[in-house]
């Protein structure tokens, strides 16, 4: 299965917008993209998901771009509980191949 | 309702013995999946559930492995002869879907740490 990469970790300030990128290269044309924030011995926590061009709610933005190779979270105005992993996984349940691939991670650390 | 519950949280057992770890999905999910994550790394994917019927199992990863949701509503993952290299914490997710191949947006449990001495 094609890997799903982030960047490994990301420091920002409290206050300040944090964009973490996700690329999948090989994207089906049936999967969706979904982000999770995950704290230590704790289980992922839906951030947002997507399947085009731009959403966003409460708490976050999600870019994805035409060929949707890629896809961008934006957190504005993080603050300090906003540090932890953030996993984007891709894939789609229920077409023609059940897939569900996990991200890399990307670890956040946000300062005061 | 408060979201997915896995029992037992950790499960500490000695090489060769079976477990098994229980999932209770969010009340009227019609899916529900299993997932194995090993330090630093994201989930990974081991099979899932659209009520009772296991639609997908070819990610377990051995014959040691095998799941159940025999009412459609709790579910069991169970792993025979236990190895070291299966010490990971596994998660359980839910999900509502409606028909098709829609999307669905999963809800993790606090998941199950398991050490296998």
């Amino acid at each position: 299965l094609a890997k799903i990469t982030q960047p490994i970790s990301m420091d920002s300030y409290e206050g300040q917008e944090v964009n973490i990128t996700c690329s999948h290269n090989n994207i089906a044309t049936n999967d969706y993209i979904t982000w999770y924030q995950q704290f230590p011995s704790q289980g992922p926590r839906f951030i947002i998901q997507g399947y085009k061009t731009k959403v966003t709610n409460e708490v976050a933005s999600l870019f994805i771009p035409a060929d949707r190779k890629s896809s961008t979270l934006s957190l504005p105005r993080v603050s300090l509980s906003d540090t932890a992993v953030y996993y984007c996984l891709v894939g789609d349940i229920g077409s023609t191949t059940d897939k569900l691939i996990f991200g890399t991670g990307t670890r956040l650390q946000v300062f005061p | 309702d408060t979201g997915v519950s896995q029992n037992p949280r950790h499960k500490i057992t000695k090489r060769g013995q079976n477990v098994t770890f229980r999932c209770d999905p969010i009340s009227e999910h019609n899916r529900l999946y299993w997932y194995r994550q090993t330090l630093g790394q994201g989930p990974e994917f081991l099979t899932y559930f659209q009520n009772e019927a296991q639609l997908e199992k070819s990610r377990l990863l051995s014959d040691r492995f095998s799941a159940e949701r025999p009412k459609g509503s709790f579910s069991t993952l169970e792993i025979q002869r236990t190895e070291q290299g299966d010490s990971a914490m596994y998660l359980c997710a839910s999900s509502l879907v409606g028909g098709g191949g829609s999307t669905d947006t999963q809800y993790f449990g606090p998941g199950t740490r398991l050490t296998v001495l």
